[in-house]
């Protein structure tokens, strides 16, 4: 069966410090990967996402980057955080079929930027 | 941005009574999901209906689609405290960039007093 690590769970960080957040599948050969972030009480806004290795997409300008450097790792970063940073960050994969829309969520990490 | 919109923003309910959430779009469909989010957890999907489809079914979860009014709801029958969560409908639409789009709503918050 298939799963889906994130880590880590909380973070807090100040103003101005890196961020690596990192995402890994297992189970699964060839996933398209998603990441998201969620305001309190608010939808999902997609971030990035990949459909192989190196591959990636940006759908938000933003203070933001991702790398997949290995076909079930896909990272998030930031050289220097701001306030606005601060949200529920979800992981997400799907087959990489067409057709396949179902995508699979990992348990999220919570940043607080102070 | 979002394309699907739930109804109620949040609804409470006791335990053992229907809930019924709404979701409208604005853009023709492939499909459309609905996502159940516990608190300070990922996405679990629940049920995909496609657009040919009228009417689907999955234990007590009833998802009907209205392709005419850009419009889906979400039955849960004889509801849970278990079921207290935030729901999510989220639409397919076509290929972008080699992977499914898929855009999320803003949810309906569930409580189900026991």
């Amino acid at each position: 069966s298939q799963t889906i690590h994130q880590w880590p769970a909380t973070l807090v960080q100040p103003v101005g410090s890196p961020l690596s957040l990192e995402c890994t599948v297992e189970g699964t050969s060839n996933p398209n990967l998603y990441w998201y972030r969620q305001a309190a009480g608010r939808g999902l806004q997609l971030l990035f996402y990949s459909v192989g290795i190196g591959q990636i997409s940006s759908e938000v300008p933003q203070n933001l980057s991702a790398s997949r450097p290995q076909d079930r790792q896909f990272i998030l970063s930031s050289k220097k955080l701001l306030l606005s940073d601060s949200g529920f960050y979800l992981c997400a994969w799907s087959y990489g079929l067409p057709g396949a829309y179902e995508q699979y969520f990992g348990p999220g990490t919570r940043l607080t930027v102070t | 941005s979002q394309q699907g919109e739930e109804d109620p923003q949040a609804l409470s309910i006791q335990e053992g009574e229907n809930a019924t959430m709404n979701c409208s779009y604005k853009t023709s469909i492939n499909n459309l999901q609905w996502y159940r989010q516990n608190s300070g957890r990922g996405l679990v999907h629940l049920i995909l209906i496609r657009s040919n489809e009228r009417e689907k079914h999955s234990g007590r979860l009833r998802v009907t689609l209205d392709t005419s009014k850009k419009s889906s709801s979400l039955l849960i029958t004889a509801s849970r405290a278990a079921d207290t969560a935030s729901y999510f409908c989220a639409t397919g639409g076509g290929n972008s960039g080699g992977y499914q789009k898929v855009t999320f709503g803003t949810g309906t918050k569930l409580q189900v007093i026991p």
